[in-house]
């Protein structure tokens, strides 16, 4: 079945620190990538919608200049915290699907951020 | 608001025993839906996913779509104890991102 790895699984680091998370889809073209969060005991809740070659498309409340998101061929996105605070500890998951619109997404491993 | 409710649980049943997971969703545009499995601390891991109106089966798994009373189930059929985990209801508004429920979390009883 589709493949989609997710690195770092995760990450402590200190406040003020930027971070790199990388959504690899290893057996088919991601035309889509989806970021998620995820906090203890509650559901996923999207972050924003990143399709190939375009600028990510992020959901009301996400700051887009805090979560930057690239997504420069058909099998990478990324998504950089910049200057992370305690706050966005969360664990983050990605998503990936293709171009037929039938195809389910397919997560990645996830990556749990600490803030300290 | 488009929104798909979860009961939280736990839903406790016995090894053996059909576990029923509920789902209702409020935006009539969602044209497909999908269940997830989630273990503590990991990520999702799809189960099964239904667009037509009535039941699909998959082994142990049977989910049913009513558009009608947009309404959405899963039946795991002789559960297992490592079937406990936190099941995800999902829904595909058209713009292929999806919502989630909040999830409900099962315990199998051995």
């Amino acid at each position: 079945g589709a493949v989609v790895s997710q690195h770092p699984s995760r990450v402590i680091c200190k406040s003020g620190t930027s971070v790199k998370i990388e959504c690899r889809s290893l057996d088919f073209q991601a035309t889509t990538m989806f970021w998620y969060r995820q906090f203890p005991k509650k559901s996923l809740m999207l972050m924003a919608t990143s399709n190939e070659g375009s600028k990510a498309t992020y959901e009301q409340g996400v700051e887009k200049d805090k979560f930057l998101i690239n997504h420069a061929s058909l099998t990478l996105s990324t998504l950089t915290v910049t200057s992370a605070h305690p706050e966005d500890s969360s664990f983050y998951i990605c998503s990936a699907t293709g171009a037929d619109s039938n195809q389910p997404q397919h997560f990645g491993d996830g990556t749990r951020l600490s803030i300290l | 608001q488009k929104e798909v409710e979860q009961n939280s649980g736990p839903l406790s049943v016995p090894e053996g025993a059909i576990a029923s997971l509920n789902c209702t969703y409020s935006d009539r545009g969602s044209q497909s839906f999908f269940w997830y499995r989630q273990y503590s601390g990991k990520s999702p891991e799809l189960i099964m996913f239904i667009y037509s109106n009535g039941d699909k089966e998959d082994g142990r798994f049977t989910a049913q779509l009513n558009k009608a009373s947009q309404y959405v189930s899963l039946l795991i059929r002789d559960s297992q104890p490592s079937d406990s985990a936190t099941y995800l209801c999902a829904a595909d508004t058209g713009r292929r991102a999806l919502t989630f429920g909040s999830g409900t979390r099962l315990q199998v009883q051995p």
